[in-house]
């Protein structure tokens, strides 16, 4: 079955650099690749997703880019505020299949002042 | 997100008790989702439910049961067989095969004293 790693568990930048986090997913069949925010006793809420017909996708300051071949994804957040201060999932599935999302494990990011 | 809603936000339990927990969707939604999250892990599936009057057990089913009786309804029952009930539940809903990416509720916070 798919299995998606997360990286770095915790991230902490100061407030107005930019914070990436990375994602492998191991079933090459995954075509959909949903990024999710989720602050603090709240529930998930997706930010932004790409399917695997495109490498790059951006919204205002996050994009995510995807490498099929390495099976490898990316969440960029530039100009980063205080109000991006959460946690972070990315998640893997193929929507051919079934609707089965594989989360990563998550990504607590700390924007500072 | 919104048209998903979960019942109660929080509940207390005494251990030895079965417990219910609400999902109700609106978003005519054929599948849905039950998902435990821990502090600082990630979401865990539990079960789910791609169609009326069937459930599949996810990676965590032990000591839980499902019922789908209806479309909107997908309740989750914590039983006494589930040694460490205490966590955060979320309920989420997709239409599978269109793409689109699962929807959460609001979440139910379960502690069991």
């Amino acid at each position: 079955g798919e299995n998606v790693e997360q990286h770095p568990s915790t991230l902490s930048v100061q407030e107005g650099d930019s914070a990436v986090i990375k994602c492998t997913y191991s079933d090459s069949a995954s075509n959909y690749f949903p990024w999710y925010k989720q602050e603090l006793g709240k529930r998930p809420q997706l930010i932004i997703d790409i399917r695997s017909n495109v490498g790059e996708k951006k919204d205002q300051r996050i994009a995510v880019t995807l490498n099929k071949t390495a099976k490898h994804f990316s969440l960029h957040i530039t100009e980063t505020q205080p109000e991006d201060s959460a946690v972070y999932f990315c998640a893997a599935s193929d929507v051919n299949r079934d609707d089965k999302i594989i989360f990563g494990k998550g990504t607590r990011l700390h924007i500072l002042p | 997100d919104g048209g998903i809603t979960q019942s109660p936000k929080y509940l207390f339990r005494k251990e030895g008790q079965n417990v219910t927990l609400s999902c109700e969707q609106n978003l005519n939604h054929d599948a849905m989702y039950w998902y435990r999250q821990d502090p600082g892990q990630g979401l865990r599936l539990i079960y789910y439910s791609q169609i009326v009057n069937d459930f599949q057990k996810g990676d965590i089913a032990e000591g839980y049961s499902v019922s789908r009786e209806k479309k909107e309804s997908f309740p989750l029952t914590v039983t006494s067989a589930q040694k460490n009930p205490t966590a955060f539940y979320l309920c989420a809903s997709s239409n599978p095969g269109t793409g689109d990416t699962q929807y959460f509720g609001p979440g139910t916070r379960l502690t069991v004293l």
